[in-house]
């Protein structure tokens, strides 16, 4: 079965700093990934996503993700965060093999401070 | 922003009663999914369903029923509400391909 960890249940950056959001998975070969963002009191939004071709892959919001396939990782980054990237953040997996399912990892709460 | 509306937004109810969630879509979209988000467990997928009147369960499924008689609705269902049902609550749709899911706003319910 596939799984996802995120292994930051919390992290804490200074407004302007840059970030990186960890994310490894367990899968037999190399699944959908999807990083979504959710704001307090919100449901989740899509940041970026990827499917294949090049993996260093852009999102909304100026994040963008890397797929290392030899690490099982699909970590998030940005070069410079704003004080509204205050939010958690969830890396999911998909499974190729047609089902439509998601697993989710248990989150990242970002906090960002001035 | 994909079409989803969930409602409630808010219910507590108590303990032993019946709650039903709504999940309407107007994307036409063929999966449907429920959701429950819990501190430290991120998203569990509790049922979906692939089309009208095709449904199946997820890792967290007891306790829980789902209904889909048309396209735009699923109805999660808890036949006699327990306290550790309290959660958020979370719809999501998909079209065929890639896994990509859209979320509505989300409920919130406490059982007391």
């Amino acid at each position: 079965a596939q799984s996802v960890t995120q292994p930051d249940i919390h992290i804490t950056v200074s407004e302007g700093a840059s970030l990186e959001l960890r994310c490894n998975y367990s899968y037999g070969a190399t699944p959908y990934l999807f990083w979504y963002v959710q704001s307090p009191g919100q449901g989740l939004q899509l940041l970026l996503k990827y499917f294949s071709g090049d993996t260093l892959v852009q999102g909304i919001k100026g994040f963008e993700a890397e797929f290392k396939r030899s690490q099982s990782s699909f970590n998030l980054r940005k070069p410079s965060v704003h004080w509204s990237d205050a939010a958690e953040y969830f890396c999911a997996v998909g499974d190729r093999g047609g089902n439509e399912k998601l697993t989710f990892g248990t989150g990242t709460r970002l906090t960002i401070i001035p | 922003d994909a079409g989803i509306t969930q409602s409630p937004r808010h219910k507590v109810t108590e303990t032993g009663t019946p709650v039903t969630l709504r999940c309407h879509q107007t994307e036409n979209h063929r999966y449907m999914y429920w959701y429950r988000q819990d501190p430290g467990h991120g998203l569990r997928l509790i049922h979906y369903s692939y089309g009208v009147k095709d449904t199946d369960k997820g890792e967290v499924s007891d306790g829980y029923s789902v209904s889909r008689s048309k396209t735009e609705d699923f109805l999660l269902t808890l036949e006699s509400a327990t306290s550790s049902q309290t959660s958020v609550y979370f719809c999501a749709i998909s079209n065929q391909g890639r896994n990509i899911q859209y979320f509505g706003a989300g409920t919130r319910l406490s059982v007391l």
